[in-house]
């Protein structure tokens, strides 16, 4: 298994330009998440899904877009980006086998370094 | 609305001494905490978790946490630290919600 896998892994960009990030994953998992990285403010959720023709939005979705069409795809989208989406963008996803809702171990990409110019 | 503190931004130890990574939380319902670590230029991978059960949790690589309910904490710890185990440490939280990250503890490891 690959496991979690994101492409591009850097990316620079210009202001207004777009983009889409896009993670995959062979381990058959339902929720898939992606994530913002910046520094001393830890993770940041931007939008996730919870299974294929689903999304719903995390915690600082504004400038982004997704779409899960395909189970094991989870694109993300910039469609005019800014200087500040500069930041490190990290997928994960999850099988949803436990008891307790939400408890289940995330699975990590290895992350895309975008710059916005 | 749930959160994590991590009140270190930086902890450095010597090899062969006890570690401590500290972590606390405050959630309005029950709290579902995790470790993460993350390697250079690598994704998080997941170290342990508290669900229900015991207070003191073990992981991968020798890591333990104990889950303080007065204290509304969850520490990282190891007995004895490895160079290896240098790298960024994640706490994050999650009660009816998302989950929510620490801003990250960076531990050195010095021989």
């Amino acid at each position: 298994n690959a496991g979690v896998t994101q492409t591009p892994k850097f990316r620079v960009l210009k202001t207004g330009q777009s983009m889409t990030l896009l993670c995959a994953q062979d381990m058959n998992h339902e929720y898939m998440y992606w994530y913002r990285q910046d520094p001393g403010m830890g993770l940041r959720l931007i939008h996730y899904s919870v299974g294929e023709g689903t999304t719903a939005k995390g915690e600082v979705p504004d400038g982004y877009n997704v779409s899960r069409l395909k189970k094991q795809n989870f694109l993300l989208g910039l469609e005019s980006a800014t200087p500040s989406q500069t930041s490190v963008y990290f997928c994960a996803s999850t099988i949803t086998q436990s008891r307790v809702p939400g408890t289940d171990t995330q699975y990590f990409g290895p992350g895309t370094r975008l710059t916005v110019l | 609305a749930q959160s994590v503190a991590q009140p270190e931004d930086q902890v450095n130890v010597a090899e062969g001494n006890p570690l401590t990574v500290k972590c606390t939380y405050s959630v309005s319902g029950n709290p579902y905490l995790f470790w993460y670590v993350q390697y250079p230029n690598r994704g998080l991978q997941f170290l342990l978790k508290y669900i229900t059960g015991d207070n003191l949790v073990k992981g991968s690589y020798g890591f333990e946490a104990e889950f303080n309910k007065s204290q509304t904490s969850f520490h990282l710890k190891k007995p004895s630290a490895l160079v290896s185990d240098s790298a960024l440490y994640f706490c994050a939280v999650r009660d009816l919600g998302d989950m929510r990250f620490g801003a990250g503890t960076r531990l050195t490891v010095k021989p």
